[in-house]
């Protein structure tokens, strides 16, 4: 089945203890993206990537580092997360800019 | 200014209604323009997509683009309580996507 997964889909952590919510697809997509999802702000593209090694800010990058080294693979670090990085996270890839993005489940991400 | 406008409702229309969504945007440098369903808890669904000015039809939804207005619309036709969902529009330029708020649409039986 063609998905996007991202793991894990729940997080409780501490402020300031370093992070990582894994991505990957299957559907040999060149663009994958990070977003944000918070009440009364809707989605917030964070980072986006349209290949191996490409990646550029979105409008809400501060916080978060990306890598991407497999095309498959996207993980969103947050190095030191604090109590306003508390929101629900997507993933999404596609195969460019013109047919849309395919989102995983989501990741809640709760800092205390 | 918000990059894209959308009311965010909530909308609420008995079954079997035209149902109208609209968002405006504010940069004519944005090519490609789709609207995503999002049911709760759970991730957007990409429901149509056009990179042109004019409609485009899929069953039921009709979008609809207007470049020289920077307007987009999705028309639901037939509503169906299982429309009943966030819908959120969605410009997009070369990797970089931006969302409207989103509607809430509720359909009644």
């Amino acid at each position: 089945e063609a998905q996007v997964t991202q793991n894990p889909r729940y997080l409780i952590t501490v402020t300031g203890k370093k992070l990582t919510v894994t991505c990957s697809q299957n559907m040999n997509h060149e663009y994958m993206s990070w977003y944000r999802q918070d009440p009364g702000l809707g989605l917030r593209q964070i980072y986006y990537s349209m290949n191996v090694e490409v990646t550029d800010k979105g409008d809400v990058p501060e916080g978060y580092k990306v890598s991407r080294k497999e095309k498959r693979n996207f993980p969103l670090i947050l190095e030191s997360p604090s109590p306003n990085q508390t929101s629900l996270y997507f993933c999404a890839s596609s195969f460019g800019s013109s047919t849309g993005y395919t989102f995983g489940s989501g990741t809640r991400l709760t800092v205390v | 200014q918000k990059e894209v406008e959308q009311d965010p409702g909530p909308l609420s229309v008995p079954e079997g209604a035209i149902v109208s969504l609209n968002c405006t945007y504010s940069n004519s440098a944005f090519q490609y323009f789709m609207w995503y369903r999002q049911y709760s808890r759970k991730g957007p669904e990409l429901l149509m997509y056009t990179y042109s000015s004019g409609n485009k039809e899929d069953g039921r939804f009709t979008a609809q683009v207007d470049k020289s207005s920077k307007y987009i619309s999705l028309f639901i036709r037939d509503s169906q309580p299982s429309d009943s969902a966030t819908y959120l529009c969605a410009v997009s330029n070369t990797g970089k996507l931006i969302f409207g708020q989103g509607t809430t649409l509720q359909v009644k039986p």
